[in-house]
């Protein structure tokens, strides 16, 4: 069926280090895709998101990079803080008007 | 900013209650949606709501029910909780493709 995955459940980096959060998705016909970062005790926050236009997007110390012929999506954080761990889920949409199918989560750790 | 709130950030209940959570969000979203997370699982759609008095059901809706009466408001029945029913549930508003989600309500079904 169709699913949103991601290969690592945990991540730990030392901090000042890139991190770099994988997800891969089956629904080629999907065309939005999504991160959310979840502190612990919080609902999911948005971080960025991307079209399937596109290849590549930045943010604020954020890139998304969406590789659709192998349907792979990362997330870079780069000079990743202690305040970025949390728990990292990828979304995509399925076409059906605002719904979102979300990966299972990353728990990003960051070492001082 | 989009402010999605939830009445409760924890609850407890009893086998065979009637459970309501409340969702309230304040920019006028047309779009709302409730579901449930649990470890290993993410998260998973139960219920949604494209417009006051319309719901749809999602992936996982079996043991719930909906109420959109005001476009601002969301809310997700259990009519008779069972310990299964133990998880967070997190609210989410959108108007077109990002979603707003609330701090979750953690619900303890005894």
């Amino acid at each position: 069926g169709e699913s949103v995955g991601l290969h690592l459940p945990t991540l730990s980096v030392q901090e000042g280090d890139n991190s770099i959060i994988n997800c891969a998705y089956s629904n080629s016909a999907s065309d939005y895709f999504i991160w959310y970062k979840q502190e612990s005790g919080k609902g999911p926050q948005f971080i960025i998101d991307i079209r399937s236009n596109m290849d590549k997007r930045q943010g604020q110390r954020v890139t998304v990079l969406l590789n659709k012929t192998v349907k792979h999506l990362s997330l870079q954080i780069a000079a990743t803080q202690p305040g970025d761990s949390a728990v990292y889920f990828c979304a995509e949409e399925n076409n059906q008007g605002g719904k979102l199918i979300f990966g299972q989560g990353t728990e990003l750790s960051v070492k001082p | 900013d989009v402010k999605v709130t939830q009445s409760s950030r924890y609850l407890v209940k009893r086998t065979g209650e009637k459970v309501f959570l409340e969702c309230v969000q304040d920019m006028d979203h047309e779009n709302m949606f409730w579901y449930r997370q649990d470890p290993g699982l993410g998260l998973r759609l139960i219920y949604f709501s494209y417009d006051v008095k319309m719901k749809e059901k999602g992936d996982i809706p079996e043991g719930y029910s909906v109420s959109r009466e005001k476009k601002e408001r969301f809310s997700l029945i259990l009519e008779s909780a069972s310990t299964n029913q133990t998880s967070m549930y997190l609210c989410a508003s959108s108007e077109y493709n990002e979603q707003f989600f609330g701090p979750g309500t953690r619900l303890t079904v005894l």
